[in-house]
């Protein structure tokens, strides 16, 4: 009964190909966030969903392309993979509540993609 | 921008001893949260200090905020092997929808 499940763990592939990483949370959450870490740990934001609706978008190139079937989802499809896209991808949930939001993030176990 | 970024990157100490690890953001924040990172898994939420608050305790951790210096600092007390990992801040920069992160200080615990 993993809070934040992302699939794959780990997805090695091609350069040029496209591929997807899905993520659930069962947490009753409104809003999901695609997250990716580099090789220095670094953890910067790519996309934020609230109820299915797109709130933040940090300039990330237009090969990615979240999706968001409903509130417990947030998928992340990449078009035409690049060695650079090789690091690790998070999914994460939080709610945001009025007032005093205190907008704790639950993140899944990452995704290692390899681009070869 | 707004990242967070700890100091020192890495740091090495016995069990038992204590660990100070330090944030610094670069401008106003509503709160700020520490979590912890075990190799090859998620980010997991530590504490949470709000804006106008500038010390909190859970257990073995205590994190001061000062706004003035817009720096927090984690002490982990009496640590333990399973301490081990990495330990990151969170900045939300105002925008309760998005967080800055650093790249963490990694902690070494020896037993």
């Amino acid at each position: 009964d993993t809070a934040v499940s992302q699939t794959p763990k780990y997805l090695v592939t091609q350069m040029g190909n496209d591929k997807s990483i899905k993520c659930e949370q069962n947490l009753g959450h409104d809003t999901m966030y695609w997250y990716k870490q580099d090789s220095k740990k670094f953890l910067k934001i790519m996309f934020s969903y609230n109820n299915k609706e797109l709130i933040i978008n940090e300039t990330v190139p237009n090969r990615f392309s979240p999706k968001s079937p409903d509130k417990a989802h947030l998928n992340l499809h990449i078009n035409s993979l690049e060695l650079g896209d090789s690091v690790v991808y998070f999914c994460a949930s939080s709610q945001l509540k009025g007032g005093l939001t205190k907008n704790i993030q639950y993140f899944g176990a990452g995704t290692r993609l390899s681009v070869l | 921008s707004q990242q967070g970024e700890e100091d020192p990157q890495a740091l090495s100490i016995q069990e038992g001893e204590n660990a100070t690890m330090n944030c610094s953001y670069k401008t106003s924040i509503n709160n700020l949260q520490w979590y912890r990172q075990n190799s090859g898994r998620g980010l997991v939420h530590l504490i949470l200090i709000r804006s106008n608050e500038r010390e909190k305790h859970s257990g073995r951790l205590r994190v001061t905020l000062d706004t003035s210096k817009k720096s927090s600092s984690l002490l982990i007390t009496a640590s333990r092997a399973a301490d081990t990992a990495s330990y990151f801040c969170a900045t939300d920069g105002f925008n309760f929808n998005k967080f800055y992160f650093g790249s963490g200080t990694k902690l070494n615990v020896k037993p």
